[in-house]
């Protein structure tokens, strides 16, 4: 079993369309999740972060926790062009604080 | 703030020879640095974890006499990859832990070995 486990995709959505991105983890002592976004030959950047059960939202963007099911998600509502890339899940490991991520889904974003 | 400065951005060298990518915290001390490669179309695996003053920890399958990490100061810590090979072509990024608790990520060092 992967560490962080994405679905591959492409996920290909409409432009204005709500855009969700998925992600399972197996470490339970996880306290802190981040979802990166990344163009082609580029260092990932942070979209958003979440450590508490639930929804956070910034901007057009929700990250969704779930510890109990191990489940975090992010939607991108309004989808632009421009949101197309490569989002990558990304999991603190509760021992030597590492960062592991999941292999990537790529998004597509068609207008 | 928390900004960390990486390069070289691209390199190409000779099959057998070293090369060292640096990455620096500019406005931040970095006591524990992190090492990823990426190789295309594949996620960002961990490489190794570097802790300013002590050796570095290599995850496994990572050669330690390969990859030479060095963490000397709380600002610098470095890659060197060493005798470097075709299959050793790929993205390497580091990453610091913030004062904040979060994650900054070089630019990364795109490297070829022909």
């Amino acid at each position: 079993q992967k560490e962080v486990e994405q679905n591959s995709g492409p996920l290909s959505v409409p432009e204005g369309a709500i855009a969700s991105l998925n992600c399972t983890y197996s470490d339970r002592g996880s306290q802190s999740f981040f979802w990166y976004r990344q163009y082609s030959g580029k260092s990932p950047e942070l979209i958003m972060s979440i450590y508490s059960n639930g929804d956070k939202e910034d901007g057009r963007f929700t990250a969704q926790l779930n510890k109990a099911s191990q489940y975090v998600s992010l939607l991108i509502r309004d989808s632009q062009p421009s949101d197309s890339a490569t989002y990558l899940c990304a999991v603190n490991k509760a021992v030597g604080n590492k960062l592991v991520f999941g292999a990537g889904t790529i998004l597509r974003v068609k207008s | 703030g928390a900004v960390v400065s990486q390069h070289p951005s691209r390199v190409i060298c000779k099959s057998g020879t070293s090369v060292k990518i640096e990455c620096r915290s500019l406005d931040f001390q970095a006591t524990t640095m992190f090492w990823y490669r990426q190789f295309p179309k594949q996620s960002l695996m961990l490489m190794a974890t570097s802790n300013e003053g002590s050796k570095a920890t290599y995850e496994q399958g990572v050669e330690k006499d390969k990859f030479l990490i060095n963490h000397a100061s709380l600002t610098l810590s470095t890659l060197t990859v060493t005798s470097a090979h075709p299959e050793d072509s790929s993205f390497y990024i580091c990453s610091a832990i913030t004062t904040k608790g979060g994650y900054t990520f070089g630019s990364g060092t795109r490297l070829t070995v022909v």
